[in-house]
């Protein structure tokens, strides 16, 4: 399977500090993402990172991606209480989309 | 608005009987996608389809059905073959593909709980 494995499964920060997610997939990308989702709600893109790209950034979002260690990590900067949510990687091979069982991020006020 | 709307976004089905989930999207994308989510777990794909009148099985395919009649809507049905249909149910779109390839994001809908009694 090329399902992208997050790491930590589960994260509980204060308010104002950072969280650093992990993503690790298995076989060759054409991009990765990083998408949110609220409790009971659907997905929210985040961000994308090509395959030929090493860092990326958005707003308070940074992403970095290693081919060569097929891993990529999402940093959220300054975290608010806001920011709680589940966080999934997703890779892309030509027209399909794999997801991983994403980190459950726990931002206490 | 543009956007994917989902119905229901609840359901409840007896043990049996087959139950049709609703996706219809008008932002003009030709990829579709349905996902299903269990309880702290990630997202398996079911069905997808690139083009009207076309679909290709995903990772787990037993046990569910979709069409793709019109470009706006994606239904997948759920039927007495599926074991353990207890689940939440996403639908998901995409522009489409460029040389083959998909370059872009997916958009969610806001998903439907089925809960087997």
């Amino acid at each position: 399977s090329q399902q992208g494995e997050e790491d930590p499964q589960a994260l509980s920060i204060q308010e104002g500090e950072n969280a650093t997610m992990n993503c690790s997939y298995k076989t060759s990308i054409n991009n990765l993402q990083w998408y949110r989702q609220n409790s009971g709600r659907g997905l929210v893109h985040l961000i994308l990172i090509r395959s030929n790209e090493r860092e990326k950034h958005s707003g308070r979002l940074r992403v970095t991606l290693d081919t060569s260690k097929k891993s990529s990590s999402l940093l959220i900067t300054a975290s608010r209480a806001a920011d709680t949510a589940s966080y999934f990687c997703a890779t892309t091979n030509f027209n399909k989309f794999y997801f991983g069982s994403g980190t459950k991020l726990n931002v206490k006020p | 608005d543009g956007g994917i709307t989902q119905s229901p976004k609840y359901l409840f089905r007896k043990e049996g009987q087959n139950v049709t989930l609703s996706c219809e999207q008008n932002l003009n994308h030709d990829a579709m996608y349905w996902y299903r989510q269990d309880p702290g777990q990630g997202l398996r794909l079911i069905y997808y389809s690139q083009i009207v009148n076309d679909f290709q099985k995903g990772d787990i395919a037993e046990g569910y059905s979709v069409s793709r009649e019109k470009k706006e809507s994606f239904p997948l049905t759920v039927t007495s073959a599926q074991k353990n249909p207890t689940a939440f149910y996403l639908c998901a779109t995409a522009e489409g593909l460029a040389g083959g390839v998909n370059t872009g994001e997916l958009f969610f809908g806001e998903g439907s709980r089925l809960t087997v009694l």
